[in-house]
C-alpha cells in the first residue's frame, strides 16, 4: 500500500513568510509525528498526535510552529514568520499507534528560508 | 524530559568486522528502544527494536541488547558489509498513552570495503 508522503519536497520560502508542510500518514495509523532534521545532525522531536490530539505541544521550538491534524488523517505543520534558522529537512512519521509501534517516515520536505 | 545520548558520532570499520553502538537513555520509564538506519539521501527506516521486558533480541546480523538496570542499550552489527554504511539512530520511548520518541544524535558509519 502507499507510505506515508510528504508535500512539497522542496521549499524555498523568504525570511519572513508563512509556509504549510503538510502529510499524509498511512491509512489506518493513528499515530502521526512530526520532526525536524538540520543538516547532518540528528531528529529532533516536534510533536506527536495521537487521533486529533497532540498530548504533548512541548517540542515546539518557538510559538512560531504550530501542528494540526484533522480526520485522524492528514496533518499540517505551519510555521508562521520563518528565520533562517528554520531551514532544515522536516520529516513526518506515522505508526499504527497501540502494540505495533514501528514509524514509518515519509520523505521530508526540504525547507530553505533565504 | 527523556534524555538520549548516543556514542560514538562516527565509526569506521573494515568489511567483515563487527561495529557496535551504544545509548543511554535518563528515564527508568522507557519501555520501547528502537534503531533506525538513515542512508545518505533516504528516509530512516526501522531495523530492530527491542522491549524493556527483554534483554537481547537478535535477527541475522543485528542485535540489540538491553541493560534496565544501567539504562543503556546498544546495536551490535556482526560481519559488516558496505552497504551497512549509513547513519543510525537510537531512540526510547514510553509506549502507552504518550507515545513521544526520543533520538540520540546518530552515529555515522562508514564500512571500508
Amino acid at each position: 500500500g502507499a507510505g506515508v508522503s510528504q508535500s512539497p519536497s522542496n521549499k524555498v520560502t523568504e525570511k519572513g513568510k508563512d509556509v504549510e508542510l503538510r502529510c499524509d500518514p498511512i491509512s489506518g495509523h493513528t499515530a502521526l509525528y512530526w520532526y525536524r532534521q538540520s543538516l547532518g545532525q540528528g531528529l529532533e522531536f516536534l510533536i506527536y498526535f495521537q487521533g486529533n490530539s497532540a498530548p504533548d505541544k512541548s517540542g515546539l521550538p518557538s510559538d512560531r510552529f504550530s501542528a494540526e491534524r484533522t480526520g485522524g488523517s492528514v496533518s499540517t505543520l505551519t510555521i508562521q514568520r520563518t528565520q533562517q534558522e528554520d531551514s532544515a529537512v522536516y520529516l513526518c512519521a506515522s505508526s499504527y499507534g497501540t502494540s505495533i509501534y514501528e514509524q514509518y517516515f515519509g520523505p521530508g520536505t526540504r525547507l530553505t528560508v533565504t | 524530559g527523556e534524555n538520549v545520548e548516543q556514542h560514538p558520532s562516527t565509526l569506521s570499520v573494515q568489511e567483515g568486522d563487527s561495529a557496535v553502538i551504544k545509548c543511554t537513555y535518563s528515564d527508568s520509564a522507557s519501555n520501547y528502544f528502537p534503531w533506525y538506519k538513515q542512508e545518505l539521501g533516504k528516509r530512516p527506516q526501522l531495523i530492530i527494536d527491542i522491549r524493556s521486558n527483554v534483554g537481547e533480541k537478535k535477527d541475522q546480523r543485528i542485535a540489540v541488547t538491553l541493560n534496565k538496570t544501567a539504562k543503556h542499550f546498544s546495536l551490535h552489527i556482526t560481519e559488516t558489509q558496505p552497504e551497512d554504511s549509513a547513519v543510525y539512530f537510537c531512540a526510547a520511548s514510553i509506549q502507552g498513552f504518550v507515545n513521544q520518541f526520543y533520538f540520540g544524535t546518530g552515529t555515522s558509519l562508514t564500512v571500508i570495503p
